[in-house]
């Protein structure tokens, strides 16, 4: 079945400090990949997206992500973390049907001063 | 532009009632799409609707239907309410067509007592 993982369920960073957050799909295709983010009480909102073409795509709020066939793998990169940055992070696929949403279980980051 | 609105944000409900929800797209978007979020299952897709028509869904019960005006306007609707229900439930409208993007709304969050 498809799935969409993403290992670290909670990481803390410093403010200033570099981030990564791993997110892993199975499927057989490349499906069309997403990060959303969502802080608490607040829908989602979508980061960044990547469909086809360049593999390092750039998103909103200084955040990038680097898709990686051969890992099946689509991880978000932040250089430098702000505390406004503390919120939870979805990793999600879509199969390319009807815009169905699948999604990881989620990454929550907290952000030391 | 005005974003995805959602109403009513909070609903409390007992147990064996039905409740409706109600989502209004971005002006132009013809497809929305729903999902329950809770912290046990995380997100999940329920449905979605095009152009009035559910173009797909989700593994829930048939106790969780839908529809969409043509308006593109869409409710949710939930009979026979369980404890289990109590969630976040997002909506998401985009273009349907193309490479989409979903456009989150804030929620509703459904407590069921």
């Amino acid at each position: 079945a498809q799935s969409v993982t993403q290992p670290d369920i909670h990481i803390t960073v410093s403010e200033g400090a570099s981030l990564e957050l791993r997110c892993n799909y199975s499927y057989g295709a490349t499906p069309y990949l997403f990060w959303y983010v969502q802080s608490p009480g607040q829908g989602l909102q979508l980061l960044l997206k990547y469909f086809s073409g360049d593999t390092l795509v750039q998103g909103i709020k200084g955040f990038e992500a680097e898709f990686k066939r051969s890992q099946s793998s689509f991880n978000l990169r932040k250089p430098s973390v702000h505390w406004s940055d503390a919120a939870e992070y979805f990793c999600a696929v879509d199969l390319g049907g009807y815009n169905k949403l699948i999604f990881g279980a989620g990454t929550r980051l907290a952000v030391h001063p | 532009k005005a974003g995805v609105t959602q109403t009513p944000r909070y609903l409390i409900k007992t147990r064996g009632q039905q409740v409706t929800l109600s989502c209004s797209p971005i002006s132009g978007h013809r497809s929305v799409s729903w999902y329950q979020q809770t912290p046990g299952q995380g997100l999940q897709f329920l449905f979605e609707y095009f152009s009035e028509t559910q173009r797909n869904k989700g593994n829930f019960p048939g106790r969780f239907s839908g529809r969409q005006f043509s308006n593109s306007r869409s409710e949710m609707n939930v009979s026979t309410l369980e404890l289990g229900d109590s969630a976040l439930y997002l909506c998401a409208s985009s273009t349907g067509q193309d490479f989409y993007e979903q456009y989150f709304g804030p929620g509703t969050r459904l407590t069921v007592t």
